[in-house]
């Protein structure tokens, strides 16, 4: 596995204003997603983190509301912009590592907890 | 709409016990197949992946997988008050995670 951080562990912010949250992996990965989990909910896909390109969103998830910046192999950041409060949520980074014949492990950072007032 | 379906639960057993977990899921081409461990306000933890029909074991942990019926399940032997958690199952397409909405196990001891 390895070892993955999140800053920060949790905020309180205000409706209309944004937050960055940034992820850190101590070794080299190709593969870097950003989830949210809803309070009593499981987790929703964002997008893939893209090293050198655009994020790839999914259904439901905009480049304008969650711009993503993936500088190299090791770090990410979410932005969430122009908060409201159905954006308080957990932010959880994962970072896929090759352990199947055709697939990627994912291991998950420690997340980000979001209060939007 | 791709879709992984568990019991919510809260699924109570006693100490000791074997706890079995499943999940059904709609995508016939996934391959890989994922259980996680989530502690309350903690993140989700990998605790078995599987890709081949048949159990894998891996300690207390045997995963179960039948891609003919589309069904994988978790067994946990020896139940302990420590395994009390919410049990995520998670289906690779194209190799982005689909989850479940998670399965309550509550191990009385």
């Amino acid at each position: 596995s390895a070892v993955i951080s999140q800053k920060p562990s949790r905020d309180i912010c205000q409706r209309g204003t944004s937050l960055t949250i940034q992820c850190q992996v101590d070794s080299q990965v190709t593969m870097m997603f950003w989830y949210r989990q809803q309070p009593g909910q499981s987790l929703t896909l964002i997008a893939t983190a893209n090293q050198g390109s655009e994020a790839t969103y999914e259904s439901g998830f905009v480049i304008d509301k969650f711009p993503i910046s993936r500088p190299n192999l090791t770090f990410s950041t979410l932005t969430v912009s122009n908060m409201s409060p159905e954006d308080s949520s957990i932010y959880l980074c994962s970072v896929g590592l090759a352990g199947l014949p055709s697939s990627y492990e994912q291991y998950f950072g420690p997340g980000t907890r979001l209060t939007v007032t | 709409q791709k879709e992984v379906e568990q019991n919510s639960g809260p699924l109570s057993v006693p100490e000791g016990a074997i706890a079995s977990l499943n999940c059904t899921y709609s995508d016939r081409g996934s391959q890989s197949f994922f259980w996680y461990r989530q502690y309350s306000g903690k993140s989700p933890e990998l605790i078995m992946s599987i890709y081949s029909n048949g159990d894998k074991e891996d300690g207390r942990f045997t995963a179960q997988l039948n891609k003919a019926s589309q069904y994988v399940s978790l067994l946990i032997r020896d139940s302990q008050p420590s395994d009390s958690a919410t049990y995520l199952c998670a289906v690779d397409s194209s190799y982005k995670l689909i989850f479940g909405s998670g399965t309550r196990l509550l191990v009385r001891p």
